[in-house]
């Protein structure tokens, strides 16, 4: 078990490219879960699927940012039109049943 | 909305002492979790408790639902243990998992 993948580490985009992270959960677990952290407002919960279907979207931004879960086996954030302010790790986590949450190593992105 | 407080904020440990942290809660919690994060970023699962006490070695959490708080005790502190600690708690009324500010251990020599 690989444990939760996120790719890729680290991005980095200038101001008003897109940014899109992956991520791909533990095989079996069935919440994915997207958070931001930042030295300033810490660890920010974004949004969570659950069994592929978005359940609660409310700390994503409204504008710029979107949330995808295609198949059971990844879920994108994308991130359009960048600003240094997105400058972040973007963490992802799965669990089974909403039980443990297992995270990523997490997604560096730099906006410059 | 759902808040988590966590205290201290900052804690110094010299090797082989001992300390609690602590984690209010604003709202009645379903479940907590207790995760160290590495100097390299990772989160690192200690425990999850949805009631009562548990021990890993020389860690040991309590969840009171009813009081609505967690604590999070280390004993006999070993340099490894540096580290910021956060804990995180599910809602019983919303999906979401919120996490506290983290009180960021050094332990000492």
């Amino acid at each position: 078990n690989a444990g939760v993948i996120q790719t890729p580490r680290h991005k980095v985009t200038g101001k008003g490219q897109e940014a899109t992270l992956w991520c791909e959960p533990i095989s079996g677990h069935s919440a994915v879960f997207w958070y931001r952290q930042t030295i300033v407002q810490g660890l920010e919960f974004l949004t969570y699927f659950r069994n592929q279907a978005p359940i609660d979207d409310s700390g994503m931004p409204k504008e710029r940012f979107s949330a995808q879960m295609p198949n059971q086996s990844h879920s994108t954030l994308k991130i359009q039109s960048t600003q240094p302010q997105d400058s972040a790790v973007y963490l992802c986590a799965s669990s089974f049943s909403q039980n443990t949450l297992y995270f990523g190593a997490g997604t560096r992105l730099s906006v410059l | 909305g759902d808040q988590v407080e966590q205290s201290p904020s900052a804690l110094s440990l010299h090797e082989g002492t001992g300390s609690a942290l602590r984690c209010n809660f604003t709202t009645t919690m379903r479940a907590v979790q207790w995760f160290q994060q590495n100097s390299r970023g990772s989160l690192i699962n200690l425990f999850y408790l949805a009631s009562g006490t548990k021990e890993n070695g020389r860690l040991k959490s309590t969840f009171n639902s009813k009081e609505s708080y967690s604590t999070l005790h280390i004993r006999d502190a070993q340099l490894e243990d540096s580290g910021t600690y956060f804990c995180a708690a599910g809602s019983s009324n919303t999906n979401k998992v919120v996490f506290g500010t983290g009180t960021r251990l050094q332990v000492l020599p």
